[in-house]
């Protein structure tokens, strides 16, 4: 049980363009997803968390404008990159905290490799 | 700033050596601690948890942590490695109130060497 799952797992795109990412909780209900975001080599930072029926909270620094996030369900959250550019490719993953779980247990996604060329 | 530290970047091991990673973290009260593992082009896993009771805490596949709140740490052990203990693995932080956020450490590769 306890399932996440991400798609695209990898995408390519074209610098200006716009992309979305998904994130799934197949066994589960979560009211709360969030979105981390992974360097080569370097630690996940926390984007935002994503609540369902309300507006995504956005850490300091994170343009929400330009990372679009819609949790319009309590099994999906989405995640745009709009205008994408080449410093915005990066491994992008998302959490998802059940419904019924405690308050801190989640359960990661794959993950989401982008490139903008 | 407050944050999450691993000492070992990178640590490499022969099988049957003893492992211990090292993790601190600065958030002051109440802390929700884990460790996560990422297998090579897997997703994240987690390994142990730490929330309250004894500070001793065992996890999947013989790693255990030991959470010293007077030393700000939860370092990571295994008695014994495996190749397949090869891996990045996570420290992470829940600071008190904060409702699920995640903060990671920057993580430590373990390469064992068979």
């Amino acid at each position: 049980g306890a399932v996440v799952s991400q798609h695209p797992s990898r995408v390519i795109c074209k610098s200006g363009t716009s992309v979305k990412i998904e994130c799934r909780s197949l066994d589960f209900q979560a009211t709360t997803m969030f979105w981390y975001r992974q360097f080569p080599k370097k630690s996940l930072m926390l984007m935002a968390t994503s609540n369902e029926g309300s507006k995504a909270t956005y850490e300091q620094g994170v343009e929400k404008d330009k990372f679009l996030i819609n949790h319009a369900s309590l099994t999906l959250s989405t995640l745009t990159v709009t205008s994408a550019h080449p410093e915005d490719s990066s491994f992008y993953i998302c959490s998802a905290h059940p419904l019924a779980g405690g308050v801190n247990e989640q359960f990661f996604g794959p993950g989401t490799r982008l490139t903008v060329l | 700033a407050q944050s999450v530290s691993q000492h070992n970047h990178h640590v490499i091991l022969s099988e049957a050596a003893s492992l211990e990673l090292g993790c601190n973290y600065s958030y002051g009260g109440t802390v929700n601690l884990f460790w996560y593992v990422q297998y090579p082009g897997q997703h994240l896993q987690l390994l142990l948890k730490y929330f309250s009771g004894d500070p001793l805490v065992k996890g999947i596949k013989g790693f255990e942590a030991e959470f010293i709140k007077s030393k700000f740490s939860f370092n990571l052990r295994k008695p014994s490695v495996q190749w397949s203990d090869t891996a990045e693995y996570f420290c992470a932080v829940i600071p008190s109130g904060n409702t699920g956020k995640l903060i990671f450490g920057q993580g430590t590769t373990l390469q064992v060497k068979p």
